[in-house]
Formats: structure tokens, sequence, C-alpha cells
């Protein structure tokens, strides 16, 4: 799982709660990613961010929110707005390159239900 | 949006068996990458290949790229029960972004 770690692994919550999940890296990383996976599926990418304070939408950005403070931290927050919550979720890292996305580094990852 | 396709979708082998994977995508691309996941983890990056490439290896694995038919396919030479996983391809077609395909689950039987 590289120099990125996420936590927690496991997370549950209840319906109308907002919850966080945490990124953090140590690869010296300008771009990070996320994605959602559900069961039996490929990933699709939620938020990622090239530069510290700038972040973009992915295909999947609704009912989610990120932030970028520091070159280390991507977290994400998994709003109420989001009407089916429960997946697993995964952090990435690159180095941002002006030609394209070499490697992705990824987190371990994190698994959200929601009772 | 689903840029990569692989197939097959499930692939069952016995050990020391080669086990094939496709990955068809649908426009122009500058890398095509795959990836490995354990069941329940994340996932680690197996091999890039660049568009101007049409080969590659890395060990017992061996990637191909068909620019004119937009199609990948990953080798897995003399698999054992170790290489059981899931296999994404992944396409950089613009900007700082991967699409990843829905996978192939590979089982290899000891």
């Amino acid at each position: 799982d590289g120099g990125i770690t996420q936590s927690p692994k496991y997370l549950f919550r209840k319906e109308g709660q907002n919850v966080t999940l945490s990124c953090e890296q140590n690869l010296n990383h300008d771009a990070m990613y996320w994605y959602r996976q559900d069961p039996g599926q490929g990933l699709r990418l939620i938020y990622y961010s090239q530069i510290v304070n700038d972040f973009q939408k992915g295909d999947i950005a609704e009912g989610y929110s990120v932030s970028r403070e520091k070159k280390e931290s991507f977290p994400l927050t998994v709003t109420s707005a989001q009407k089916n919550p429960t997946a697993f979720y995964l952090c990435a890292s690159s180095i941002d390159r002006l030609a394209g996305v070499d490697e992705q580094f990824f987190g371990p990852g994190t698994r959200l239900t929601v009772l | 949006s689903q840029q990569g396709e692989e197939d097959p979708q499930a692939l069952s082998i016995q050990e020391g068996e080669n086990a094939t994977m496709n990955c068809s995508y649908k426009t122009s691309i500058n890398n095509l990458q795959w990836y490995r996941q354990n069941s329940g983890r994340g996932l680690v990056h197996l091999i890039l290949i660049r568009s101007n490439e049409r080969e590659k290896h890395s060990g017992r694995l061996r990637v191909t790229l068909d620019t004119s038919k937009k199609s990948s396919s990953l080798l897995i030479t003399a698999s054992r029960a170790a290489d059981t996983a899931s296999y994404f391809c992944a396409t950089n077609n613009a900007g700082n972004m991967l699409t990843f395909g829905g996978g192939t689950r590979l089982m290899v039987k000891p």
C-alpha cells in the first residue's frame, strides 16, 4: 500500500450523518484522488486534486466534498446528500506530470456502511 | 464514464497455466495501465504501456497494446495460486485522470 494511509478501515454511518474519510501520503506527490468501488465493479472517480487548495470533480462528485489544505492530506466527506454511500473508498496519489498521469499509488481503502 | 472494458469478467485456471485478460477502450490514450487488487485491498500497479509502444514485459507479465483496435491484453505466464486477484486496466487519455474498467476476477486453483 505504499506511502498512503487511509483511516478508518471500517466506518459505519447512520442515515443523515456526514462522515469524513482520511487520506494521508508521504510520497511528496502533488496529485491525489478519491475513488468509489462497488462490489464486483471497477473504480469510479469522485474528486481529484493536482495541487494544494485546488480540486476538480470527477464522474460521481454529487453528495461528496473534499479539501486540500496540505499537500499530504486529502480528506473526503460523504454528506447526507449522497443517496447510496455504502461502498469501498480508495484514495490514490501520483506524480503530477504535464504530459499525463503515470502510476498511481493506492491506500488500503475504507469500507463505509450506512446503517 | 467507463473507458476500459475487461474480458472475460471472470477466469478460472489451474496453477501453471497461462492467464490472458483483454481490455478494450473507446478513445485515444496517452498510456494504458494494469493494476491488481487482492480482495478488500487497495490496487497495486503492475505495468504501464505508452501509446507508442506495442509490447512490454515485467517478470511473468506480458502486456500488448494495439491502438488501431483500441485494445490491450495482459498475459500472466505459469500462474500461481498467489496470482488470484482482480485485474483492472486503466487508461489515461487526457489530463491527470485514469479511467478504470470493470476488472477480470482471476482464480488460480492449486
